[in-house]
């Protein structure tokens, strides 16, 4: 079972557009971190929430950890080339062992000049 | 600083070989973790560690072994290689508690095909 589900899977879209996407869970999480990932390396931390309803911004990157803490989404405004990845949604259950990192399948994001 | 290294870069095994995936970092972080990623599936943690001497299983353990001897070194050892280890295998470090109160940094990953 994936604890946490992330859609849509695949986003080709043009420069310039705005696009958001989403990491949904039916289990509370302690905290939720969204990681972006190019080919041939290693993941990169961009953001790491933990109240419910947080808010935080990352230049033109919006990310939002839900209410109830079982869900998160990001948000890109004017995609740029360069924003072309991998992103990863990743979060430890509440109870869970702090050790215990737990990530989502990923969105794979092509932005096209 | 190197920050987190791995060695080798890529690998080739055939069923049933043994081999040590290495890591280091040089940042003095108490916690590091290993990684399996594969095609659609995102990571998924293998072991970690929360300090020298100090070790735990992840989700997906069986047929790898850790152990900590020293804060800088984490290494990964396959004792009878399988077509289903066939990944791509991350090393993490933090430098406290863990990935819920620090930001992990990863190194740039082994990439090992089983034949």
């Amino acid at each position: 079972t994936q604890l946490l589900e992330q859609s849509p899977q695949f986003l080709s879209i043009q420069e310039g557009e705005n696009l958001t996407v989403y990491c949904n869970s039916s289990s509370v999480f302690s905290s939720l971190q969204w990681y972006r990932q190019e080919p041939g390396e290693g993941p990169v931390l961009l953001v790491t929430v933990v109240t419910g309803g947080e808010v935080k911004k990352l230049k033109r990157l919006t990310f939002q950890f839900g209410d109830a803490r079982k869900d998160s989404s990001l948000h890109i405004t004017a995609a740029q080339p360069g924003d072309t990845g991998l992103y990863l949604c990743a979060g430890v259950p509440l109870g869970g062992s702090q050790g215990n990192l737990i990530f989502g399948k990923g969105t794979k994001l092509s932005v096209k000049p | 600083n190197a920050g987190v290294t791995q060695t080798p870069k890529f690998q080739v095994l055939k069923t049933g070989q043994s081999m040590t995936l290495q890591c280091a970092q040089d940042m003095n972080h108490e916690y590091m973790s290993w990684y399996r990623q594969d095609p659609g599936m995102g990571l998924r943690l293998i072991h970690y560690s929360v300090g020298a001497g100090i070790t735990d299983q992840g989700e997906v353990p069986n047929g790898y072994n850790v152990s900590r001897s020293t804060t800088e070194d984490f290494p990964l050892r396959l004792l009878s290689a399988a077509p289903s280890q066939t990944s791509v295998y991350f090393c993490a470090s933090s430098p406290t508690g863990g990935p819920y109160t620090d930001t992990q940094y990863f190194g740039p990953g082994t990439r090992l095909t089983v034949l």
